[in-house]
């Protein structure tokens, strides 16, 4: 079974200054990992996503996560974040041959003017 | 193409009344999923298909839902009799490919049930 943590719910900080949220997996098998945002009304948009080779992976509006097998985790950083960033950010994973997402329970950003 | 639609955003409907809810995929996606978010929660699967086969169905999905895509194409998703605990997020996605292929979603369809 895969199952995605994800340990703060909010997370306030001021514009400019660097985040991370965090997010640990749980799976015996290889896995696919993601990071979504969500605003307010609207689906899901995808950030970026770690399915093999460099661990460190790059996505879009500046953010950044690394997969760190050894400690399960896939955190999501960005070094300087904006008013725009205020969302809720959803890790997920796909692992084996399992075709659905497990999504976390979410983290609400809030960048603080 | 513009992408994952969904119809209605909004639905409010009485207790013991059916609703149904359209899915249309981005054009040249196979792979379709149906997803339910409540308030504070992560969207949880439903149920998934591939072309028109129904592949996947999370028991989440009591046997008051029912999910269709008849021509591999567009997809509905139809619970009866409505109960309060139906008032969720119902999103759909597409892919073009399984695995760690990125899944598209929709707005999503908001369903209050009163």
């Amino acid at each position: 079974a895969q199952s995605v943590t994800q340990l703060d719910s909010q997370v306030p900080v001021f514009e400019e200054a660097p985040v991370e949220l965090r997010c640990n997996y749980s799976s015996s098998v290889s896995v696919y990992l993601f990071w979504y945002v969500q605003y307010p009304n609207q689906g899901l948009q995808l950030l970026l996503k770690y399915l093999s080779g460099s661990t460190l992976v790059k996505g879009i509006n500046g953010f950044e996560a690394e997969f760190n097998k050894s400690q399960t985790s896939f955190h999501l950083r960005k070094p300087s974040v904006h008013i725009s960033d205020t969302a809720e950010y959803f890790c997920a994973v796909i692992s084996g041959g399992y075709q659905k997402v497990t999504f976390g329970t979410g983290t609400k950003l809030q960048v603080i003017p | 193409d513009t992408g994952v639609s969904q119809d209605p955003r909004h639905k409010i409907t009485k207790r013991g009344q059916n609703v149904t809810f359209r899915c249309d995929p981005i054009s040249e996606h196979n792979r379709l999923y149906w997803y339910r978010q409540t308030l504070g929660q992560g969207p949880e699967f439903l149920t998934y298909f591939q072309n028109e086969a129904q592949l996947e169905k999370s028991r989440l999905l009591s046997d008051r839902f029912s999910a269709e895509r008849p021509k591999g194409s567009f997809s509905t998703l139809e619970i009866q009799r409505t109960e309060q605990g139906d008032s969720a997020m119902y999103l759909c996605a597409s892919s073009d490919r399984g695995g760690g292929n990125e899944q598209f979603f929709g707005p999503g369809t908001r369903l209050t049930v009163l």
